[in-house]
């Protein structure tokens, strides 16, 4: 089945700079690739996604870009404020019926 | 987006007891899934609830001890059975429509003692 890596698992920014979460993928079937936000007590919240037809999507401050190649895709947040403080983790799913297998999640910490 | 709810939202159970877990869609979805988390780590997915026929399950999870229902289009229920401490969890109900995106529900907060 898939295997889904994240790093890191723990990343302090200052607030106002960038911070980048990396995740790679072993299924090369794999084809839908979303990425979560998760506050304390609070389910995942959908940020932002990736099909496997476009190499990079943006939003306002935050982008991911996915290599197919080299199977592995990333999350880019610029001008990080306080409030993007959270658990972000990647997924990734080969679509239809599949669920999705999630990586290990990565500790964003924005420091004032 | 679709929005979900879930019931209860936290609960605490006795050992050996059973726990029914509902999840409620605002609007028809294709998919509903089912997914666990234990603290402090990710989520694993543990079955897609099937409208109209049985759930199907993820290795390691398994119907008698997590059996599914799903009615209809919005609605489905997860229950853990004959609990034990290492069940304690969150229990997270996702919705997806027509296209790719997932949503999950606020979950529900298990402690077993």
């Amino acid at each position: 089945g898939e295997n889904v890596e994240q790093h890191p698992s723990t990343l302090s920014v200052q607030e106002g700079d960038s911070a980048v979460i990396k995740c790679t993928y072993s299924d090369s079937a794999s084809n839908y690739f979303p990425w979560y936000k998760q506050e304390l007590g609070k389910g995942p919240q959908l940020i932002i996604d990736i099909r496997s037809n476009v190499g990079e999507k943006k939003d306002q401050r935050i982008a991911v870009t996915l290599n197919k190649t080299a199977k592995h895709f990333s999350l880019h947040i610029t001008e990080t404020q306080p409030e993007d403080s959270a658990v972000y983790f990647c997924a990734a799913s080969t679509g239809g019926a599949d669920g999705l297998t999630f990586g290990k999640g990565t500790h964003l910490i924005i420091q004032p | 987006s679709a929005v979900i709810s879930q019931k209860p939202s936290r609960d605490i159970c006795q050992r050996g007891t059973s726990l029914t877990i509902q999840c409620q869609v605002d609007s028809q979805v294709t998919m509903m899934f089912w997914y666990r988390q234990q603290p402090g780590q990710s989520l694993t997915l543990i079955a897609t609830a099937n409208q109209g026929s049985e759930a199907t399950y993820e290795s390691g999870f398994v119907i008698d001890k997590f059996p599914i229902s799903r009615p209809n289009l919005t609605f489905s229920t997860l229950t853990v059975s004959n609990m034990s401490p290492e069940d304690s969890s969150i229990y997270l109900c996702s919705a997806r429509g027509n296209a790719y995106e997932q949503y999950f529900g606020p979950g529900t907060r298990l402690t077993v003692t």
